[in-house]
């Protein structure tokens, strides 16, 4: 299975918004809502941030939200914070009862 | 609060096999699916695979040749064996739990490094 494509790095000024997108196929992000996003700050553990492509884990900020349109999903953070600067992974089910992650987007605060 | 940690050797020959163990604190293995993921020094992370407590076991196409993912409901754990390992499989090990089809708890992960 091949990974899902993401953008190798999004930048953003402090209180704007930014979109990673995370594009797959039909057999994965396309074919089922089974798409969640992650957070890892250097040296730390993933922290799940979305489930089920535009829900939030409870003790996660509304500033990050998720949508996803045909094989490309995407996850928005508004209001960009310095403590937002961190590398997101997507992640999808696939139609092989597998899970797949994507490439990693670096997220810079400028 | 529901707690995983990673353990096992930090340190594995070439062509021999890593066993890692994922000990579950705070809450029960039994009900949800439970995965491993790694993710090798400064690269993206690779899901390697889950089981759920009964057993069922769903493993990467790429791994799936020497990958065995097993549970022991009666110490509320679940292990990894990645066999006939090389360089490539250097890596920090996570374990998750897997909860609407997302890892919403995770490990610290833990090291290892496949070296003579």
């Amino acid at each position: 299975q091949s990974a899902l494509t993401q953008p190798a790095s999004v930048s953003g000024s402090p209180g704007q918004s930014i979109t990673v997108s995370c594009t797959g196929t039909s057999s994965d992000v396309g074919g089922y809502n089974y798409v969640s996003w992650y957070q890892q700050h250097p040296d730390k553990a993933p922290k799940l941030m979305i489930y089920y492509v535009n829900n939030r884990p409870s003790g996660v900020s509304n500033r990050f939200s998720g949508s996803k349109s045909g094989n490309t999903a995407s996850l928005t953070i508004s209001g960009l914070q310095a403590e937002d600067e961190a590398d997101y992974y997507c992640s999808s089910y696939t139609s092989s009862i597998t899970y797949v992650f994507g490439t990693g987007t670096k997220v810079t605060v400028l | 609060q529901l707690q995983l940690q990673e353990s096992g050797p930090g340190l594995v020959k070439p062509s021999e096999t890593l066993s890692l163990t994922c000990t579950v604190s705070g809450g029960s293995i039994n009900s949800y699916h439970w995965g491993w993921i790694r993710q090798p020094p400064g690269k993206g992370l690779e899901w390697i695979g889950t089981i759920y407590y009964s057993g069922s076991t769903y493993y990467n196409p790429s791994l799936k040749s020497r990958v065995t993912i097993s549970v022991d409901t009666s110490k509320n754990q679940f292990s990894l064996e990645v066999s006939s390992v090389t360089a490539a499989d250097t890596a920090v090990y996570y374990c998750a739990r897997y909860s609407n089809s997302a890892g919403d708890y995770w490990g610290q992960g833990t090291l290892v490094t496949v070296s003579s």
